[in-house]
């Protein structure tokens, strides 16, 4: 089984309605990081987690929201979708000192119409 | 604000040669890395360098970093069609990893 896990993998939605993407861990890392991927742009960081408790804002935070339900769970929200938002969203995990390296999920392909 | 260049962008080459991908970042980082991206697939850690002059390498890959120049290499020897795919470099100078735009590699036989 996948150690980071993203729901749905495919979503068309239209301008305006509320979406959520799901994220979960079996690695028992404490910080989880949503990103999205555009052609040309590499990735930008969306929020990040370091604990349950602990939410931060990226690069290009405005218009999303997250939630981290669980030390294994990170949710990113889309209160309003609009066509720009369109793009591949990864989420990703990492463990806290030595090299933090990321280990990323399989990604959600999310288009808005 | 930060950046985070990688040149080439795009990348075309034979079989059997050599080839070496730049990172250069514009702000101090003690960690760089290196990740793979498969078409249609999510991102592989291949090197993560933590000092100055870390040199690492995984097969036909090598990467090393210059921090003081702010920046890191990927070199490809004697490349082979299965390392056909986009390669992006990554700094963490905080808490917030950034990424170059990536470089993608096709290795023509």
């Amino acid at each position: 089984d996948a150690d980071v896990t993203q729901t749905p993998r495919n979503r068309i939605t239209k301008t305006g309605k509320r979406i959520m993407l799901e994220c979960s861990q079996t690695k028992g890392h404490d910080r989880m990081y949503w990103y999205r991927q555009d052609p040309g742009l590499g990735l930008r960081l969306i929020y990040y987690s370091f604990d349950v408790k602990d939410i931060n804002k990226g690069e290009i935070s405005d218009g999303y929201s997250v939630s981290r339900q669980a030390q294994a769970k990170f949710s990113l929200s889309l209160e309003s979708a609009i066509p720009n938002q369109t793009a591949l969203y990864f989420c990703a995990t990492s463990d806290y000192g030595g090299a933090d390296t990321q280990y990323f999920g399989p990604g959600t392909r999310l288009t808005v119409l | 604000e930060l950046k985070v260049e990688q040149n080439p962008l795009f990348l075309s080459m034979q079989e059997g040669k050599n080839y070496t991908i730049y990172c250069n970042y514009s702000t101090t980082s003690d960690r760089l890395y290196w990740y793979r991206q498969d078409p249609g697939k999510s991102l592989e850690s291949l090197f993560v360098l933590l000092s100055n002059g870390a040199v690492k390498q995984e097969g036909r890959l090598m990467a090393s970093l210059d921090t003081k120049a702010r920046l890191s290499t990927l070199h490809i020897t004697a490349a082979v069609h299965d390392l056909s795919a986009t390669y992006f470099c990554a700094v963490s100078p905080g808490n917030q990893f950034y990424f170059g735009t990536g470089t993608s590699l096709t290795v023509i036989p």
